[in-house]
């Protein structure tokens, strides 16, 4: 059973379009992280989001966290070429250890 | 934020044999993580390795396959054991800073095993 639950699990879009990514649980978290990883490296931190209803923004991502801390999304505004890139959540379950979502592959077409 | 080193970034290597990954950080850490991502999939957490003390292995992970050393509190070392091709994968090794687990990674090492 996948503690966090990415959709969709593959995305292609053309560039300039809308998009969101969901991750979802059943577990509470104290924090929510969302990683971008591009291929031949690893994942690098894209943002932190803590405290439930927060919402963050990183030029045209934008990053909510859900009220119940329970779930976050991800929604990318006029997607360009260079978003393309697995996107990764993931969360402290409270074990001091991260555990990821099953990743979220973004293909922007220009 | 931590710089980490991780070496080699990939190799192919014959079945049967074994390989061993080093993970090189720029500063003194607690804890250090490493991980397998299987083609086209997510990160799965092999173990984490502690300075002074046996490395904590994740449920499907065993030491006699996955040895694991942490010499100082700035280096680590995988070993991944009597390779068969379903090791083929890429192997994660990372920090991460204690307030909210935020996790730094290596470039990551591509395995292939034939």
């Amino acid at each position: 059973t996948q503690l966090l639950e990415q959709s969709p699990q593959f995305l292609s879009i053309q560039e300039g379009e809308n998009l969101t990514v969901y991750c979802n649980s059943s577990s509470v978290f104290s924090s929510l992280q969302w990683y971008r990883q591009e291929p031949g490296e690893g994942p690098v931190l894209l943002v932190t989001v803590v405290t439930g209803g927060e919402v963050k923004k990183l030029k045209r991502l934008t990053f909510q966290f859900g009220d119940a801390r329970k779930d976050s999304s991800l929604h990318i505004t006029a997607a360009q070429p260079g978003d393309t890139g697995l996107y990764l959540c993931a969360g402290d379950p409270g074990a001091q250890k991260l555990v990821f979502g099953q990743g979220t592959r973004l293909t922007i077409n220009p | 934020s931590a710089v980490i080193s991780q070496k080699p970034s990939r190799d192919i290597c014959q079945r049967g044999t074994s390989l061993t990954i080093q993970c090189q950080v720029d500063s003194q850490v607690t804890m250090m993580f490493w991980y397998r991502q299987q083609p086209g999939q997510s990160l799965t957490l092999i173990a984490t390795a502690n300075q002074g003390s046996e490395a904590t292995y994740e449920s499907g992970f065993v030491i006699d396959k996955f040895p694991i050393s942490r010499p100082n509190l700035t280096f680590s070392t995988l070993t991944v054991s009597n390779m068969s091709p379903e090791d083929s994968s890429i192997y994660l090794c990372s920090v991460e800073r204690a307030l909210n687990t935020e996790a730094f990674f290596g470039q990551g090492t591509r395995l292939t095993v034939v």
